[in-house]
Order: C-alpha cells, then structure tokens, then sequence
C-alpha cells in the first residue's frame, strides 16, 4: 500500500492552463504539505494544511490554491498556468506540524 | 531571511572512505531532519533529530545536532555505491509549525 500517493505522475500542459494535482494519504495523519521542487533540485514550502487551518508561504502566487475535501487528501490547483510553474511538486504528511513528514512520490509538471 | 546551508553541494568519494557533509542554519530551532533522494525519486526520511546533542546512527550513516552552534552533520562510514543520492536536511524553525526549510542538497556519487 502506498502511505502517500499523488496524480498525475507526469503533466504536460500549455501556458494558460488550469490544471489540478491529486494527494491523497492514508496514514491517518492530520497535516499535509505541497512542496516545490524546481530544476537545481531546491525545495520549498508551498503550502501546510491541519484541521482546516491553512498556512500559505508568502511568496506563492495566488494562482496556486489548496483545497481538502477531507483530512486524507489535499489537491492542488492552479490557475493561468505559467512556464515558471514548469516544477516537481510533492506532497507529504505529518502526524501534526513538527513532526516527521512522508512525501509522495512527486509530479513533474511542465508547461510549454 | 532564514537561510539552511549544506556543504559541500557535490561530493565524489571513494568506496571505503569516510566523509561528513555539514548543515547550518540561521534561525532558532530544535527539529532538524536528514532526507534522501535518488534521481527520479521522492524524498525517504532518514534521520529525525529533535534535540540538542541528539545523534542518530543508521547503518553507515549518522547524523548529529547542535543546536547552540545551529549546526547538523551527517557522517559517512565506508562509504557504498549505494550511499550515491542527494541528501537534504531541513529545519523546522521554532514556531512555524512543520513548514520546512530546506536546504540546497548535497549530491554524493560514491565510486569503486
């Protein structure tokens, strides 16, 4: 069984597009998480969600939105898709915040 | 700004050899975690280190905090072919509520 799954594995889309990306967990956990991955391999906090309670990096376009409809997944969808976004985007879980966090396996978007 | 700094980003070693890749940090905090990633892959947990003078050993791997110092080590033991990924450690500044800052990522190609 996979604790954190994620689809698309691979998304392929123009410029302009809206797309959304699938987490789901099943480790019980109550926070999960949406990072970025950019092409030099940088991580970066995109987004930390628990209890309904979301906590947004400051320096996320509001293009990009969060949405849960329940505590095992989190999506994430993107609106007015940019070549920038071009990224691989993982998303992971916690038993709460500060405590260890499983990712997924990631999806590599690409914008063209 | 908060800053996490791995050194050195790129590591060839030798089979058989020992080597350490450090991680600093600028801001306060008593979480810190080591990751590994292979090429193509997601992120695998391999040390949680929760406080100060907490050392962790895995097979050829240890991992040590000081928080005082604001420093993390993660030390190779007769390296393996199969140490070869990308490690990554990560900081859970004090009050941000598991909203990881990452650093850069130390590549390591272990060779025969």
């Amino acid at each position: 069984d996979t604790a954190v799954s994620q689809t698309p594995k691979y998304l392929v889309t123009q410029m302009g597009n809206d797309k959304s990306i699938k987490c789901e967990q099943n480790l019980g956990h109550d926070t999960m998480y949406w990072y970025k991955q950019d092409s030099k391999k940088f991580l970066k906090i995109m987004f930390s969600y628990n209890n309904k309670e979301l906590i947004i990096n400051e320096t996320v376009p509001n293009r990009f939105s969060p949405k849960s409809p329940d505590k095992a997944h989190l999506n994430l969808h993107i609106n007015s898709l940019e070549l920038g976004d071009s990224a691989v985007y993982f998303c992971a879980s916690a038993w709460g915040r500060g405590y260890e966090q499983y990712f997924g396996p990631g999806t590599r978007l690409t914008v063209t | 700004e908060l800053k996490v700094e791995q050194n050195p980003l790129f590591l060839s070693m030798q089979e058989g050899k020992n080597y350490t890749i450090y991680c600093n940090y600028s801001t306060t905090s008593d979480r810190l975690y080591w990751y590994r990633q292979d090429p193509g892959k997601s992120l695998e947990s391999l040390f949680v280190l929760l406080s100060n003078g907490a050392v962790k050993q895995e097979g050829r791997l240890m991992a040590s905090l000081d928080t005082k110092a604001r420093l993390s080590t993660l030390h190779i033991t007769a390296a393996v072919h199969d140490l070869s990924a990308t490690y990554f450690c990560a900081v859970d500044p004090l009050g941000s509520q598991g909203n990881l800052i990452f650093g850069k990522g130390t590549k390591l190609s272990v060779k025969p």
